[in-house]
């Protein structure tokens, strides 16, 4: 089955900095590539997305990259504010299941 | 309003009393599955369903079961809990199939003592 890795598992920036969160995938056949936010006792929530057949997306101070040949995406977040703070996930999957990394704890200090 | 809808929130049991947690969506979506979140471990799929009567184990499945026989619920069975099923469960579902945006309920915490 498809094994996702996620680093770091915990990232403090300052606000205005930027921050990069990496994930590597194990199973070619996964082409899709979410990224959810989870803050403090709620549920993961969609921020965005990617197909394989799409190298980047951006969405304001969010971008996504993917590199398939490598099997590996990347989250990054510029100008970062204290209410990016929360736990961020990355998954990766195929027709039918989705495989969630570990997850990184975000501290974004004022 | 879209949502998915999970109950119990919370819930404090004991070991080997079967429950229930319900899951129901209002978005017509055929895909649905549920996940266990545990510190350090992410969300691990328990099981999916694809459709109506059509389900399907994840990374997780031991001690659990589910049914899907409409389309817009899909219950997770603990036949016999035990304290390792004590976790935090979420409920999710999308259009048509796995690979697309997944939306999640608020969540149930299970103890199990």
């Amino acid at each position: 089955g498809e094994n996702v890795e996620q680093h770091p598992s915990t990232l403090s920036v300052q606000e205005g900095d930027s921050a990069v969160i990496k994930c590597t995938y194990s199973d070619s056949a996964s082409n899709y590539f979410p990224w959810y936010k989870q803050e403090l006792g709620k549920r993961p929530q969609l921020i965005i997305d990617i197909r394989s057949n799409v190298g980047e997306k951006k969405d304001q101070r969010i971008a996504v990259t993917l590199n398939k040949t490598a099997k590996h995406f990347s989250l990054h977040i510029t100008e970062t504010q204290p209410e990016d703070s929360a736990v961020y996930f990355c998954a990766a999957g195929g027709y039918s299941t989705l495989t969630f990394g570990k997850g990184t704890m975000l501290l974004v200090s004022p | 309003e879209a949502q998915v809808t999970q109950n119990p929130r919370y819930l404090i049991t004991v070991t080997g009393k079967k429950l229930t947690v319900t899951c129901s969506q209002n978005m017509n979506h055929e895909y649905m599955s549920w996940y266990r979140q545990d510190p350090g471990l992410g969300l691990r799929q328990i099981y999916y369903s694809m459709n109506v009567e059509v389900t399907d184990k994840g990374d997780v499945p031991e001690g659990y079961k589910v049914s899907r026989k409409e389309k817009r619920n899909f219950p997770l069975i603990l036949e016999s809990p035990s304290p390792n099923q004590t976790s935090l469960y979420f409920c999710a579902s999308s259009t048509s199939q796995g690979s697309q945006p997944q939306h999640f309920g608020d969540g149930t915490r299970l103890s199990i003592l």
